[in-house]
C-alpha cells in the first residue's frame, strides 16, 4: 500500500528567508507525486507534479521540488519566502495512469514571521 | 471559467438526518472524488467515480453514499449512520492518464459540515 509522510506539522520560518517541506512516500513503482497548497477554509490548489523525467520540478509561485528515488522523498522548496505563502501543504503520492487514486499526508502547516 | 462547485459551503446536520452535498464539475472530467478532512489528518477518500452509474468505496465509505447519474455531477449523502460528520469535505475531479499524460485531481472549495 502507498503512503506519505510529512514529518513536520507546523514550519515557521522568517519572510525572506528559504523554505524546505519535507516529504517520504512509499510506493512499489514509480510514482506519481504532487504538492498541493490550501489556505483556510479553501480546496486545495496544485503547486507542482512528477510522473516522469527531470528529477527538480518547477510550480507556480516559485515552488520547485525534488525527487529522490534513493531516498524515497520529494521535497518541497523556496528560495524566498513571502507573508502570502502561509498556508498548508499536502504531498501527496499516486499510481502512474488511468484512474489511480492519490495518498495524501497530514500536512504541514507553513507559518511566515515577520 | 471551467471548475468544480460545491454547494453548500456550510451545512448543519441535526440528529438523525440525511444531509446531502452537491459537487458539480463543468471540466468535462471523466473520475471524481470525495474526501474528508479532518485537522492533522490530511484528506481521506470516502468514494470515487471512473465514470457514469460507477462508483468505489474509498478507505472510509462506512456512513457514506454517493450516486453517478451524471458526468458533471457526484452528490455526497452523509447518513445518520455516520456518528462523527463532523469535518471539511472536499470534492476532486481528474482527467484519466493517457497519451503519456498523467492528469493532477482538481478541488472543489469544499463544503464544512457541522452537527447541530
Amino acid at each position: 500500500a502507498q503512503s506519505v509522510t510529512q514529518p513536520d506539522i507546523h514550519i515557521t520560518v522568517s519572510e525572506g528567508a528559504s523554505l524546505e517541506l519535507r516529504c517520504n512516500y512509499s510506493y512499489g513503482a514509480t510514482p506519481y507525486l504532487f504538492w498541493y497548497v490550501q489556505s483556510p477554509g479553501q480546496g486545495l490548489q496544485l503547486l507542482l507534479k512528477y510522473f516522469s523525467g527531470d528529477t527538480l520540478v518547477q510550480g507556480i509561485k516559485g515552488f520547485e521540488a525534488e525527487f529522490k528515488r534513493s531516498q524515497s522523498s520529494f521535497n518541497l522548496r523556496k528560495p524566498s519566502v513571502h507573508w502570502s505563502d502561509a498556508a498548508e501543504y499536502f504531498c501527496a503520492v499516486g499510481a502512474q495512469g488511468g484512474y489511480s487514486t492519490l495518498t495524501f499526508g497530514k500536512g504541514t502547516m507553513l507559518l511566515v514571521s515577520p | 471559467d471551467g471548475g468544480i462547485t460545491q454547494s453548500p459551503k456550510y451545512l448543519f446536520r441535526k440528529e438523525g438526518q440525511n444531509v446531502t452535498l452537491s459537487c458539480e464539475q463543468n471540466l468535462n472530467h471523466d473520475a471524481m472524488y470525495w474526501y474528508r478532512q479532518d485537522p492533522g489528518q490530511g484528506l481521506r477518500l470516502i468514494y470515487y467515480s471512473q465514470i457514469v452509474n460507477d462508483f468505489q468505496k474509498g478507505d472510509i465509505a462506512e456512513g457514506y453514499s454517493v450516486s453517478r447519474e451524471k458526468k458533471e455531477s457526484f452528490p455526497l449523502t452523509v447518513t445518520s449512520a455516520q456518528k462523527n460528520p463532523t469535518a471539511f469535505y472536499l470534492c476532486a475531479s481528474r482527467q484519466p492518464a493517457g497519451g503519456g499524460s498523467n492528469q493532477p485531481q482538481h478541488f472543489g472549495d469544499g463544503t464544512r459540515l457541522s452537527i447541530l
